[in-house]
């Protein structure tokens, strides 16, 4: 099956400025996730999506960030005013499940750098 | 506030050897518990993954060691190979399928 798609794979831009991040799931996966993942931790989740719903947003910064998925298949990541904390990689997941076997697919990420 | 602690942060082993990384959790509402490897540019991969009502799960050269009373879990690479230098993070997921992770082991394996 074909992975999870993210644009673009790098960004640098200053702070204060906007930028969005794109990801097309795998086929048929509902449940997309956004994680961001610092340099040398681990993928700390943003937000979960089930189809175009918004299941958890509870550890996305909302006066800077947004997220959606409108049609419940590919979804956006914004920034808007970028701060240098920000500075980060943003991977994108979906999720299948077979009966008790679940998994996480995630794509390669969009790394950003905060100037 | 971290919910998932793994040790050690660096990892180097010989070709041939075990592999060690370990995992502890405080929270017992976790329910399925991961481990992924990442490669330098790519996404986490799930490697291994085993549920509470197990002890032990081997797939292969990787194996999930996993003590509830004590709630720690932890995974080991038998024969180790220089493929296997990589990242690995430990996770641990609720019933709202969402994982929380480590913050991660970088493994080297040196010829």
């Amino acid at each position: 099956e074909a992975g999870v798609a993210q644009s673009p794979r790098y960004k640098i831009i200053e702070k204060r400025q906007s930028v969005a991040f794109w990801c097309n799931p795998i086929s048929g996966h509902a449940t997309l996730y956004w994680y961001q993942q610092i340099l040398g931790q681990g993928p700390k989740l943003l937000i979960q999506f089930q189809n175009n719903g918004v299941v958890d947003d509870s550890q996305l910064p909302k006066d800077r960030f947004s997220a959606e998925r409108l049609k419940g298949v590919d979804s956006t990541l914004k920034i808007q005013p970028a701060k240098l904390e920000d500075s980060a990689v943003y991977l994108c997941a979906s999720r299948r499940v077979q009966g008790r076997e679940e998994k996480l697919f995630f794509g390669s990420g969009t790394q950003l750098s905060v100037l | 506030q971290q919910q998932v602690k793994q040790s050690p942060q660096s990892l180097i082993v010989q070709k041939g050897g075990i592999s060690i990384i370990n995992c502890a959790y405080e929270n017992t509402a976790f329910d399925y518990f991961p481990w992924y490897q990442q490669f330098p540019g790519k996404g986490p991969a799930l490697l291994i993954a085993i549920r509470p009502d197990v002890s032990e799960k081997k797939e292969g050269r990787f194996t999930i060691s996993f003590n509830k009373s004590a709630k720690q879990f932890s995974l080991h690479i038998m024969d180790s190979q220089p493929g296997d230098s990589a990242t690995y993070f430990c996770a641990a997921r609720t019933g709202s399928y969402q994982l929380t992770f480590g913050k991660g082991t970088k493994l080297s394996v040196i010829p």
